[in-house]
């Protein structure tokens, strides 16, 4: 299995330009989450989708961010406009949930990230 | 979920075994702890999680405490490989992960 593909691999724009960001999960996962890495703030978690739909999106800054997830296969998050605290490192994580959820066989797989630098 | 306590950094001499501690004295009944490792420039790693009994895998050993305030993991022979930062994560129902700010754990020679 090719694990969970994110592209690009790095980003760099300049303030104001829409970014658009894509994740591929694993074949057969059915929840997909989008997270953000920065210095200051760690790990977070933006949004998450369960069968396509997103169920959690409490993590998402504001509405400059969109998150959209069309087939099982793909995801984007989208940013416009571009800030430059938007800089960070977004990855992409996928699972396999299994009736309620949050039991200890759904193991979270995430892909390399994308570096993102808004200038 | 359960508040963490991990040490902030770590050393360990390749060959030794790394035993990581976390405290998680809040975490509920139905709380897994969870493991993760992220090295550097990569996304994170899952390693291995347990609910109350000592977990082994092929990477690593939990240890959970009697009363499920602490947890340990050990990572039997640590390589240069290993170097990573190191998160505890209590989990339950939910399906989101809330990571903390971990452990960096440096193997030297």
């Amino acid at each position: 299995d090719a694990g969970v593909i994110q592209s690009p691999r790095h980003e760099v724009t300049e303030m104001g330009q829409e970014v658009t960001l894509r994740c591929k999960p694993i074949s057969g996962h059915n929840s997909l989450f989008w997270y953000r890495q920065t210095m200051m703030r760690g790990l977070e978690l933006l949004i998450y989708f369960n069968n396509n739909v997103p169920i959690d999106d409490s993590g998402m800054p504001e509405d400059r961010f969109s998150a959209k997830m069309p087939n099982a296969s793909f995801s984007t998050l989208k940013i416009q406009p571009s800030e430059p605290r938007d800089s960070a490192v977004y990855f992409c994580a996928s699972s396999l949930r299994v009736g309620w959820g949050g039991g200890p066989k759904e193991t979270q797989y995430f892909g390399p990230g994308t570096r993102l630098l808004v200038l | 979920d359960a508040k963490t306590t991990q040490p902030p950094s770590m050393d360990c001499a390749e060959g030794r075994a790394a035993n990581l501690p976390c405290n998680h004295s809040t975490i509920s009944g139905n709380e897994y702890v969870y493991w993760y490792r992220q090295i550097h420039s990569q996304g994170p790693q899952y390693i291995i999680h347990g609910l109350k009994n000592n977990e082994t895998n092929e990477m690593a050993s939990l240890i959970i405490t009697e009363d499920r305030k602490s947890s340990t993991l050990i990572l039997p022979h640590a390589t240069l490989r290993d170097t990573a930062v190191y998160y505890c994560i209590p989990r339950g129902t939910a399906s989101k992960l809330t990571f903390g700010t971990g452990t960096r754990l440096q193997v030297t020679l």
